[in-house]
């Protein structure tokens, strides 16, 4: 059960995109369609954006998109805005338990 | 509107025994899976437990198996996490989680506000 890997830090100027990749194995990421992304402000619980690699839950902005390549998963945010600095965490199901993401602090300039 | 609410967290010395409680309401808590999902401070998510609708399914991560204990009681709409022999790595604040409310599995697509487990003599 190791940590997938993301990258600690990651940023972009209002506007402009910005990707955080998750990289896991054939048991987690790669052995299954079940990647969910979750963004969290400071002090706040965790919120789902994207679910199933690329499916985004109503009331989340077309501005947050996610893809899949082998073993590694992608989160892209478009159009940056000020309220996208927060947190980010991917996670796979990984069969019969799970793994989140190292975790990635998403700046906007 | 679907809420979880956490309780049941606090101070507690190493080897020492906490229950967490989750009070569900705004969906139908007997049909879903269910989860807990720990933050120690200043560090990421780390799934912990899951247990299935009826609770013939119950999983843990290696780090606490042997030692905590899920369960639910679905006629109090309540997630309960039982801990025991503690050490000072289980401190964290612990969320409960929902799976499947808005019809997807394996994800967590509801989280309660948190509570905060501090393991410290």
């Amino acid at each position: 059960q190791s940590a997938l890997t993301q990258p600690p830090s990651a940023s972009g100027s209002p506007g402009q995109s910005v990707t955080i990749s998750c990289t896991g194995t054939s048991s987690d990421v790669g052995g299954y369609n079940y990647v969910s992304w979750y963004q969290q402000h400071p002090g706040k619980a965790p919120k789902l954006m994207i679910y199933e690699v690329s499916k985004r839950p109503s009331g989340v902005p077309d501005r947050f998109s996610g893809s899949k390549s082998g073993n590694t998963a992608s989160l892209t945010v478009s159009g940056l805005q000020a309220e996208d600095e927060a947190d980010y965490y991917c996670s796979s199901y990984a069969g019969s338990n799970y793994v989140f993401g190292t975790g990635t602090k998403v700046t906007v300039l | 509107e679907v809420q979880l609410v956490e309780s049941g967290g606090g101070l507690v010395k190493p080897g020492g025994s906490l229950r967490l409680s989750c009070a569900a309401s705004g969906f139908t808590f007997s049909s879903y899976s269910m989860n807990w999902v720990r933050q120690a401070p200043g560090k990421g998510l780390e799934w912990v437990s899951s247990i299935s609708s009826s609770s013939s399914h119950i999983y843990y991560a290696d780090s606490v198996k042997g030692r905590f204990t899920i369960s639910r009681d679905n006629a109090k709409n309540s997630l309960y996490l039982q801990m025991n022999s503690l050490r000072a790595e289980d401190t964290a604040v612990y969320y409960c989680a929902s799976e499947g409310i808005m019809g997807a599995i394996a994800l967590f697509d509801y989280w309660g506000q948190g509570t905060l487990v501090t393991v410290s003599s």
